[in-house]
């Protein structure tokens, strides 16, 4: 089974600092993505990477970067936190795209900021 | 506008009252149709994926089936262990490529 990893159960962050969120999968995975999760807003896509050294923005890249230097790492970047990004990140995998396969998502983490 | 709509919000039955969650969509060029499950605090576990319109899928107490606007989660005599938000995507062609859409879940309650 694939296993994506993401560093951190819970963040607590101040605002204005930057904060990295880390994503490792240890399957030979094309695409990561990340999303975030609120309260009925559902999932909301941040960025995500069909390859090494590649990204594209998602539905709400705002506040974000990304980084993936090697293919099983992808980390999320706040550039200077700030409170209404306090939510549950959720990083993705998926084997290839428009193929069907789902996605395998890590177990989440929940950040803070105050 | 490509757009998943799942009902209803949340769904409360007793042990063994079977029932089923709707997922309905509005894409062009359907590539998959997913379900997942989420328990508190954890990410999303896959569960199907659909192709085509007829198509089954089963896992134990669950079936899930597609129409051509339309998905149904059948849960038949749920059990307390089955209480989770159950989620429905879908992936269609996109400028480009591909875009995976979520719903916005459903909440199951099981009561023993």
């Amino acid at each position: 089974d694939v296993k994506v990893t993401q560093s951190s159960r819970y963040l607590v962050k101040r605002t204005g600092e930057k904060v990295f969120l880390e994503c490792v999968q240890d399957m030979d995975h094309e695409n990561m993505f990340w999303y975030r999760q609120d309260p009925g807003l559902g999932l909301r896509l941040i960025y995500f990477s069909y390859d090494v050294k590649m990204k594209e923005k998602g539905d709400i890249p705002e506040g974000y970067s990304v980084s993936r230097e090697k293919k099983e790492r992808f980390s999320l970047i706040l550039e200077s936190a700030s409170t209404n990004q306090t939510s549950m990140y959720l990083c993705a995998t998926q084997l290839v795209s428009g193929t069907g396969h789902g996605y395998t998502f890590g177990s989440g983490t929940r950040l803070t900021v105050v | 506008e490509d757009q998943v709509t799942q009902s209803p919000e949340a769904l409360r039955l007793q042990e063994g009252e079977s029932s089923s969650l709707n997922c309905s969509y509005t894409v062009s060029g359907l590539r998959g149709l997913f379900w997942y499950r989420q328990d508190p605090g954890k990410g999303p576990e896959f569960l199907f994926t659909l192709y085509s319109a007829g198509e089954e899928k089963e896992k134990e107490r669950l079936k899930a089936t597609l129409t051509k606007k339309e998905s149904f989660l059948h849960i038949t005599a749920p059990k307390p262990e089955d209480s989770a938000t159950y989620l429905c995507a879908v992936q269609a062609r996109h400028t480009g490529g591909f875009k995976t859409i979520f719903g916005a879940g459903t909440r199951l309650f099981v009561k023993a």
